[in-house]
């Protein structure tokens, strides 16, 4: 089955350093990924998006992430963690017209 | 411009009885989407409507989950005969159009409680 997959449950990071929250993906043929944020009791918000062409897609909020077909992994990165970028975090494929999204990651950045 | 928005944000009943979940998508997006998010899960797709229809409702667990759109805008998912286990947080979305690649836009959810 085609799935995405989250192997860490939480992040932990000081703020200022560089932060990278991890996501493998098994899909057939080009692969439509998506990153996408939740903080309590809001909704998930959208982060970025691959679809085709430059492997580094840049997002909101600073963040961006790689596109590694070899690997097969569409890593979330940010150059220097805010307090405020603590929160879950999903990675997603699109696929027949629907996302599928990974367990989550719970990102924690500390002063 | 407005975001998804849903209604209510909270909602307590009890095991056996009905309700409806409402979602008012963002004017202009012709897909909508229904997800279901289990506490430390990531949300799973129940439903989507292209229009007025329900173009995929395969993920919809049983025939007490049910979902219409009828003039193509707000959307109300109903749930008959609840039970604990359907208890969770009822996302819903809205894009451009039902293409897999086009970002989804999520409202802030209706968090469903089955006493």
């Amino acid at each position: 089955a085609q799935s995405v997959a989250q192997p860490e449950d939480q992040v932990n990071v000081a703020e200022g350093n560089p932060l990278t929250v991890k996501c493998t993906y098994s899909v057939s043929g080009n692969p439509y990924l998506f990153w996408y944020v939740q903080y309590p009791n809001r909704g998930l918000q959208f982060l970025l998006k691959y679809i085709t062409g430059d492997n580094l897609v840049k997002g909101s909020y600073g963040f961006e992430a790689e596109f590694n077909k070899s690997q097969t992994s569409f890593h979330l990165k940010k150059p220097s963690a805010l307090v405020s970028d603590s929160a879950l975090y999903f990675c997603a494929f699109g696929g027949f017209q629907k996302l599928v999204f990974g367990t989550g990651t719970r990102l924690l950045v500390s002063p | 411009g407005a975001g998804v928005s849903q209604t209510p944000s909270n909602k307590v009943t009890e095991k056996g009885k009905y309700v409806e979940l409402r979602c008012d998508p963002i004017s202009g997006h012709t897909a909508l989407y229904w997800y279901r998010q289990s506490l430390g899960q990531g949300p799973e797709f129940l439903i989507y409507f292209q229009g007025t229809g329900a173009a995929d409702d395969s993920g919809l667990p049983n025939d007490r989950f049910f979902a219409v759109r009828p003039e193509g805008s707000v959307s109300t998912l109903k749930i008959q005969r609840t039970e604990r286990g359907d208890s969770a947080m009822y996302l819903c979305a809205s894009s451009l159009g039902a293409v897999s690649y086009n970002e989804q836009f999520f409202g802030p959810g209706t968090r469903l409680t089955v006493l």
